[in-house]
Order: C-alpha cells, then structure tokens, then sequence
C-alpha cells in the first residue's frame, strides 16, 4: 500500500498570507495525486487534480505542484472561506488519502 | 445538473451486513470512464476509499476487498456497497462520488454526495 504524509497537521495562518501544504508518498505516484478541501459537517471538494490541474471553478490563488513522491498545495493570499481541511489523494495504486491538514484562523 | 445522494441504516448491529445506496443523476455509468466510488471518513479522522465501479469494472481497496461488493443498477441509476461483518470501527460517515479522472487503477473524485452516518452499536 501507498501511504500519504500531509504536513503541517495543523497550520495557523491569517487572511492574506501566502501558505504551503506539503504531501509525500511513501512511494512514487507520478502525478496522480488530488486536493480537497473539506468544511465541518460538508463532503469534500476537489480543488486540484493531476498535481497541478485547478479544477473547473476554483478561485487562481489555489495552485499545486509537484511530481513523484512530494508535491505541494499552495494557497496566494488567504480568503476567510479558505478555513478548512485540506487532504491529498494518491490515484496511481488504488487509492490513498492524507491524514489532513487544518487551516485555523490566527 | 449531477447530483449523488447516499441511502441506508444509520445504525447497524456488530457482525451484521450493511448496504447503502448511492443514487445519482446528470451523468450515466455507460459513459466511458464515467465511475462512482465510496469514500469513508470516520467521525474525527481521514477519508479512506472503499471501492469504485465503471460500466465493465470494479475495484476494492486492499485492505477491505474481502468485505466488499459494488455493484450498479444503471436502469435506475443506482450504485450498490454492501459491507459485510460490521464492526465499531466501521462507524463513518459514507460518501458516495462521480469519478473525476482516472488512474492507472482507481480515480481522483468530483461530484460527491452529502454523506450518510452510519454508527455500528449493539
């Protein structure tokens, strides 16, 4: 099984900051890899796929990156509807989320 | 409009089966590369994949496959899991979703239900 790593767990940021949200795979996943953000009591909603595609809707300040093993989500400059948890998710050998990353107000 | 929604118990017996029910519209399961999954997330915790189905396909995650079936009714647009050999642990919320793009396996997911909570208790 491929397992995911998200870091920072938690992250405190204010709006208008820049912030990274890094995920690794235990193995190589080429580009096969997904972000979601998820509010309380909400299904999760695809932000990127294919590493570094933004889905269809999601605000240009939502970017991701990377290839391999480590790939990055990064957020420009914060909004206040950006508050939430963030996870990964492997596509190339079944699939596999991270453990989430919660974005808290500071 | 594509639209899921989940179906089923909220609360099921230890050692019992469940099965819950996804039913969608907007897109059908003929459509090549168009899939339906489940996704899991216990109270607290992560989301974890269970099992996804294309028109001539299906796949089970791993650790869970001997548990697992998924089957479509694609008459009437319904998409079947059932778990069997329920246990506390099993106690989530259950997600169902339309495939986004695929993989060399599974898929990353685009349109997803509202969830359904499924405790398992005595």
């Amino acid at each position: 099984d491929i397992q995911m790593t998200q870091s920072p767990s938690t992250l405190s940021a204010s709006v208008g900051d820049r912030v990274t949200i890094t995920c690794r795979a235990s193995q190589s996943i080429s580009r096969w890899l997904a972000w979601y953000q998820q509010k309380p009591g909400k299904a999760p909603k695809v932000l990127i796929y294919k590493a570094s595609t933004l889905e269809s809707g999601v605000p240009s300040r939502f970017s991701g990156s990377g290839s391999g093993t480590e790939f990055s989500l990064t957020i420009s400059s914060l909004q206040p509807d950006d508050f939430a948890t963030y996870y990964c998710q492997q596509y190339y050998s079944y699939s596999t989320f991270g453990p989430g990353t919660k974005l808290e107000i500071k | 409009q594509i639209t899921l929604k989940e179906s089923g118990p909220t609360l099921v017996r230890p050692k019992q089966t469940l099965t819950l029910t996804c039913t969608f519209s907007g897109f059908s399961l003929r459509t090549s590369g168009v899939g339906v999954g489940w996704i899991r997330q216990p109270p607290g915790k992560a989301l974890e994949w269970l099992a996804l189905i294309y028109w001539d396909d299906e796949r089970y995650s791993p650790s869970l496959k001997s548990r697992l079936t998924i089957t479509k009714d694609t008459a009437r647009n319904r998409v079947i899991l059932t778990m069997t050999n329920m246990g506390p642990v099993d106690t989530a919320t259950y997600y169902c979703a339309q495939t986004l793009e695929s993989g060399p396996t599974v898929s990353s997911f685009h349109y997803w239900g509202q969830g359904t909570l499924v405790t398992v208790s005595s």
